[in-house]
């Protein structure tokens, strides 16, 4: 079995400072962790994926995330947030070899101006 | 185009009615999938394609949810007798299906209103 839960339905920030979007999984087995974002009336773009290797990855936009696997966590940061970031987040996870991710509810992040 | 294209965008219907939403991948994606999007649910899995394989239909909610892939690529999502908890966004997405944990491409998706 696969979960994930993104413990905040919104996060607000101010423009220029730094944000987290947190995302803890549950899977048995080796697990593939995943961004994605989804901006209004759009479908869901990558932004970034652990797999294996180094703990923190980086991706599309300046977003970076960093594997726990202590805490089973894989929050997205970025240094300084835009008002064009403000957009719903899900967090995905996927057991080494199953091929259907499983994705969080969501966290909606509006950055300020 | 090169993306995932998904029709129609929007489909109101009548409950009790059958209605048909369609997905047609990137080229030479082998991997397809359904979701359903939810207010406040996040995305649900439906139903998973790969190449000439079995699909995996565990997500699907009942037996009035059906799915088929032609000829490994566009697909068709049906949902007979409509209901109105049947309301939500349908995403479509591919993959190249190289192995997992690779990276899914979604479409529009299509949304879908039962009065």
């Amino acid at each position: 079995a696969q979960s994930v839960a993104q413990p905040e339905d919104q996060v607000n920030v101010a423009e220029g400072n730094p944000l987290t979007v947190k995302c803890t999984y549950s899977v048995s087995g080796n697990p593939y962790l995943f961004w994605y974002v989804q901006y209004p009336n759009r479908g869901l773009q990558f932004l970034l994926k652990y797999i294996t290797g180094d703990n923190l990855v980086k991706g599309s936009y300046g977003f970076e995330a960093e594997f726990n696997k202590s805490q089973t966590s894989f929050h997205l940061k970025k240094p300084s947030a835009l008002v064009s970031d403000s957009a719903l987040y899900f967090c995905a996870v996927e057991r080494g070899g199953s091929y259907i991710p499983t994705f969080g509810r969501g966290t909606s992040l509006i950055v300020h101006p | 185009g090169a993306g995932v294209s998904q029709s129609p965008s929007n489909k109101v219907t009548e409950k009790g009615k059958d209605v048909e939403l369609r997905c047609d991948p990137i080229s030479g994606h082998t991997a397809l999938y359904w979701y359903r999007q939810s207010l406040g649910q996040g995305l649900e899995f439906l139903i998973y394609f790969q190449g000439n394989s079995a699909p995996d239909k565990s997500g699907l909610p009942s037996d009035r949810f059906s799915a088929e892939r032609t000829g490994g690529s566009v697909s068709t999502l049906t949902i007979q007798r409509t209901q109105q908890e049947d309301s939500a966004v349908y995403l479509c997405a591919s993959s190249r299906g190289t192995g997992s944990g690779g990276e899914l491409f979604f479409g529009e998706g299509s949304r879908l209103t039962v009065l």
